[in-house]
């Protein structure tokens, strides 16, 4: 299967700064998401991008399809962002998500 | 609003019960996935389905069955429950040629 690489494991920043979160896929994808898992450890989608650009209020995401990577961007941060985001991605041909160990951000007041 | 639920949050077993975890869908999607997280090792597929009396394997399907006898319905049953199977169990459904795969709020199963 693809293999998911995320970074960093684990982000720690102030409140109201910008983070970054970065996903690196192994082969060619028709299917990219995003997820946040809520307390309750519900994945939440945030983004289905396998290819360009979206944004959802403070949230964008990228994902360059050649290059095989996609990035989360969180602008203006706050406390109530604080999760473990995941990339998710399937091969061509497939439905199957294949799964990065995630990113936890924690916003600190 | 897609739903997906699952029959319980919580669940504590003894090792070597039979254990039933059930996921259902009232969105009508062919297809449907268990998987299982665990620290560290984000999630892994078990198996997944896309049509009724269909399964596959995922990853890591050795100790773990399934059932499909309706679309709704996609059933993950283990023979006999083991220790390494503590895990946080999480099942998902996607529409044939659409995008975005739905979660339900995942059964927390503990092994004793």
């Amino acid at each position: 299967g693809i293999q998911v690489e995320q970074s960093p494991p684990d982000l720690i920043l102030q409140e109201g700064a910008n983070s970054t979160l970065r996903c690196n896929f192994s082969d060619s994808v028709n299917n990219l998401q995003w997820f946040h898992q809520n307390p309750w450890g519900q994945l939440i989608n945030l983004f289905y991008i396998p290819s360009g650009t979206k944004q959802n209020g403070r949230l964008s995401a990228t994902t360059v399809a050649t290059e095989r990577y996609s990035l989360l961007y969180i602008s203006s941060s706050q406390t109530t962002d604080s999760s473990v985001y995941f990339c998710a991605v399937a091969q061509t041909g497939a439905n199957n998500l294949f799964f990065g160990t995630g990113t936890r951000l924690t916003v600190i007041p | 609003d897609v739903k997906v639920t699952q029959s319980s949050r919580y669940l504590v077993k003894r090792t070597g019960e039979k254990v039933f975890l059930e996921c259902v869908q009232d969105m009508d999607h062919e297809n449907m996935f268990w998987y299982r997280q665990d620290p560290g090792l984000g999630l892994r597929l078990i198996y997944f389905s896309y049509d009724v009396k269909m399964k596959e394997k995922g990853d890591i399907p050795e100790g773990y069955s399934v059932s499909r006898e309706k679309k709704e319905r996609f059933s993950l049953i283990l023979e006999s429950a083991s220790t390494n199977q503590t895990s946080m169990y999480l099942c998902a459904s996607i529409r044939q040629g659409t995008d975005t795969q739905y979660f339900g709020p995942g059964t927390r199963l503990t092994v004793l």
